[in-house]
């Protein structure tokens, strides 16, 4: 199994707290990813970084930060979290962008009241 | 048009039986394609990767893929309940950039 640690494993907090969940790997890739997982919308891309301090948005953007520091860690905040941010979170990652596959790791469950 | 497709199902087919999960495409220039399990409560797990126009087996299962068509499906021979699962399709389209694309996945149930 590809080396990927998300931790928190499950967090609930309170509305306008901030959050940060974090993604280790070990695989050395390149490619890291946060996406959030809800019912009736399937997979959705938050933000990925393509290197050390190289990030960019995905298609739900809005409320979510990303840092990346070293190749190994990936960030994500919730400068200020809203119920609407419930959800589970999934961290990837990949070779490269082009024709290598994603692997997540165990996801973050987490509950926003 | 959404630009990976699967029917959501529930897709239900006996123990034994061959289970065909199918997903359309809409990006022409698609290059590699992706197939991953999901349990419930579980993250996705890759099962199989596909390049090439044709089939692919990996003990029991067959990706295949037919670029003219634009799809790519997933066969599970002999299902067993422990095959019970949403599948994903995933996509990497260009869009300027390579993009990941997800289809919401079909829900497979393998019937004792």
């Amino acid at each position: 199994d590809a080396g990927i640690t998300q931790s928190p494993r499950h967090k609930v907090t309170e509305t306008g707290t901030p959050v940060t969940l974090r993604c280790h790997q070990t695989e050395n890739h390149r490619y890291m990813y946060w996406y959030r997982q809800d019912p009736g919308h399937g997979l959705r891309l938050i933000h990925y970084s393509y290197g050390v301090k190289d990030t960019d948005k995905g298609e739900v953007s809005d409320g979510y930060s990303v840092s990346r520091s070293k190749t190994e860690d990936f960030l994500l905040t919730l400068e200020s979290a809203t119920s609407s941010q419930t959800s589970v979170y999934f961290c990837a990652i990949s070779e490269s962008a082009d024709e290598q596959p994603q692997h997540f790791g165990d996801g973050t469950r987490l509950s926003i009241l | 048009q959404k630009e990976v497709e699967q029917n959501s199902g529930p897709l239900s087919v006996p123990e034994g039986a061959i289970a065909s999960l199918n997903c359309t495409y809409s990006d022409r220039g698609s290059q590699s394609f992706f197939w991953y399990r999901q349990y419930s409560g579980k993250s996705p797990e890759l099962i199989m990767f596909i390049y090439s126009n044709g089939d692919k087996e990996d003990g029991r299962f067959t990706a295949q893929l037919n670029k003219a068509s634009q799809y790519v499906s997933l066969l599970i021979r002999d299902s067993q309940p422990s095959d019970s699962a949403t599948y994903l399709c995933a996509v990497i389209g260009w869009t300027g950039t390579y993009k990941y694309i997800f289809g919401t996945g079909t829900r497979l149930k393998v019937l004792a």
